[in-house]
């Protein structure tokens, strides 16, 4: 069972445009992190969130909570090169050390 | 800080050989875990372990074996690696209780021929 739905599966866009992609669940989680994979490379973390509703911002990135702890969405402002790679959703819930993982983003920014 | 370190980068393997993959993390975290990454399944958790002297199966565990080895390492064993065990592993950690955060090392990938 895939607990996590990411989408789209695949985006190429051209640099400057903006964009959102989507992490959705009929689970509540107790918190929820998005990673960034480039090739060849492990997942970076780029943020947690734990509140519902809340909304962070790292520089061009806007990530936000849904208000249920159901949902996620990040959403990039002119999108550059340097963005490209696959994006991952993932949550945490309870005492469970467990992340469950979506199946990623890969996003494609053309110069 | 190096992070999470993991050995080796790259295997080639034969069908019935086995292996060790070797990882470590200075971070002082509690837990650490075993992903595989295959196209499109996303990533999925071999093993983990909680604490040091604890280890528990994942969503894959079938073919593999771990051994927490003190509280820095955590090592992924194969026994009789077999064409289905291709894959990219990735070994994590993270401070139990910290928003389930987890830091990743750079990968192995290993093809078993």
């Amino acid at each position: 069972t895939q607990l996590l739905e990411q989408s789209p599966q695949f985006l190429s866009i051209q640099e400057g445009e903006n964009l959102t992609v989507y992490c959705n669940s009929s689970s509540v989680f107790s918190s929820l992190q998005w990673y960034r994979q480039e090739p060849g490379e492990g997942p970076v973390l780029l943020v947690t969130v734990v509140t519902g509703g809340e909304v962070k911002k790292l520089k061009r990135l806007t990530f936000q909570f849904g208000d249920a702890r159901k949902d996620s969405s990040l959403h990039i402002t002119a999108a550059q090169p340097g963005d490209t790679g696959l994006y991952l959703c993932a949550g945490g819930r309870g005492s469970n050390y467990k992340l469950t993982f979506g199946k990623g983003t890969l996003l494609t920014v053309n110069p | 800080n190096a992070g999470v370190t993991q050995t080796p980068k790259f295997q080639v393997l034969k069908t019935g050989q086995s292996m060790t993959l070797q990882c470590a993390q200075d971070m002082n975290h509690n837990s650490m875990y075993w992903y595989r990454q295959d196209p499109g399944m996303g990533l999925r958790l071999i093993y983990y372990s909680a604490s040091e002297g604890t280890t528990d199966k994942g969503e894959v565990p079938n073919g593999y074996n771990v051994s927490r080895l003190n509280k820095r390492e955590f090592s992924l064993r194969l026994e009789s690696a077999a064409p289905s065990q291709t894959s990219v592993y990735f070994c994590a950690s993270s401070e139990s209780g910290v928003g389930y955060e987890q830091y990743f090392g750079p990968g192995t990938r290993l093809t078993v021929t």
